[in-house]
C-alpha cells in the first residue's frame, strides 16, 4: 500500500521569495517519487523525479527536491519564486521496479505568487 | 519530439450518450495510461495499455473502456454518460508498461449535461 500527503492545499509567496511545498509519503515498497506541475487548463508537466540515485534531485525551472527516507518526505523547493510558477503542484509516489502501474497522486498544492 | 496529444480538447455531451477520446503518445512510447481528474476525487488512474493489451486497471465501472492500436495510439470510451463523469481526462505515455516516468497530454475536458 502507498499514500501521499501534501501538507498544504494552498501556499502563497511573494515574487522573489523562497518556495516550499511539502510532501510526505508512505510505501510498502522502495518508492519512486515525482513532482508534477499543472497550469490552468493544461496537462501535467514533470518537474523532477527521484528513482534511487542522488537524494537531492534537481528539476526544471530551478526547482529541486530532497528525498529523506527517515522522514518519509519529498519536499519541493525553489530559492526564488517567479510569477510564472503560480500553478498546482502534485507529489506522486509509485513502487519502484515492480512494473505495475500504481501511481498515487497527492491532492495537490496550489501555489499563488504575489507581485 | 512532439509531446502527447489528445483530441478533442473539449466536449459537451448529455446524460446517456457515449463518448470516445483519443490519445497519441510520444513517438517511441508504447504504453498509454488514462487518468480522470475531478475537483472532488483528484487524479485517479483508469487503465493502462501496452502492445494493444490492457495491462493495469483502476477502480472504475465497466462503462469506462479503452483500446490501443498497433501504432500505440489509444482511445478511451465512456458509455451511458452520467453527470459525475464530467472531468478532465488525461492521457500519459511512457516507454514501457509500468514505466515510472510518464509524460502527460493537455487533457480532454468533458462536460456532461
Amino acid at each position: 500500500a502507498q499514500s501521499v500527503t501534501q501538507l498544504d492545499s494552498h501556499v502563497s509567496v511573494s515574487e522573489g521569495t523562497p518556495v516550499l511545498l511539502r510532501c510526505n509519503y508512505s510505501s510498502s515498497y522502495s518508492p519512486s517519487l515525482f513532482w508534477y506541475v499543472q497550469h490552468p487548463n493544461k496537462g501535467l508537466q514533470l518537474l523532477l523525479k527521484y528513482t534511487s540515485a542522488a537524494t537531492l534531485v534537481k528539476g526544471i525551472n530551478g526547482f529541486e527536491a530532497e528525498f529523506k527516507k527517515s522522514e518519509t518526505s519529498f519536499h519541493l523547493t525553489k530559492p526564488s519564486a517567479h510569477m510564472s510558477d503560480a500553478a498546482e503542484y502534485f507529489c506522486v509516489v509509485t513502487p519502484r521496479g515492480t512494473g505495475r502501474r500504481a501511481l498515487t497522486f497527492g491532492s495537490g498544492t496550489r501555489l499563488q505568487v504575489q507581485p | 519530439k512532439a509531446g502527447v496529444t489528445q483530441t478533442p480538447r473539449y466536449l459537451i455531451k448529455t446524460r446517456g450518450q457515449q463518448v470516445t477520446l483519443s490519445c497519441s503518445p510520444i513517438s517511441g512510447h508504447r504504453s498509454v495510461s488514462w487518468y480522470q481528474q475531478t475537483p472532488g476525487q483528484g487524479l485517479q488512474f483508469l487503465f493502462e495499455y501496452f502492445s494493444e493489451t490492457q495491462r493495469n486497471k483502476g477502480n472504475f465501472p465497466g462503462r469506462f473502456s479503452g483500446r490501443q492500436f498497433s501504432n500505440s495510439r489509444s482511445e478511451m470510451n465512456v458509455s451511458t454518460l452520467e453527470l459525475g463523469d464530467s472531468a478532465l481526462y488525461l492521457c500519459a505515455s511512457s516507454l514501457v508498461a509500468g514505466g515510472e516516468t510518464q509524460y502527460f497530454g493537455p487533457g480532454t475536458r468533458l462536460l456532461v449535461l
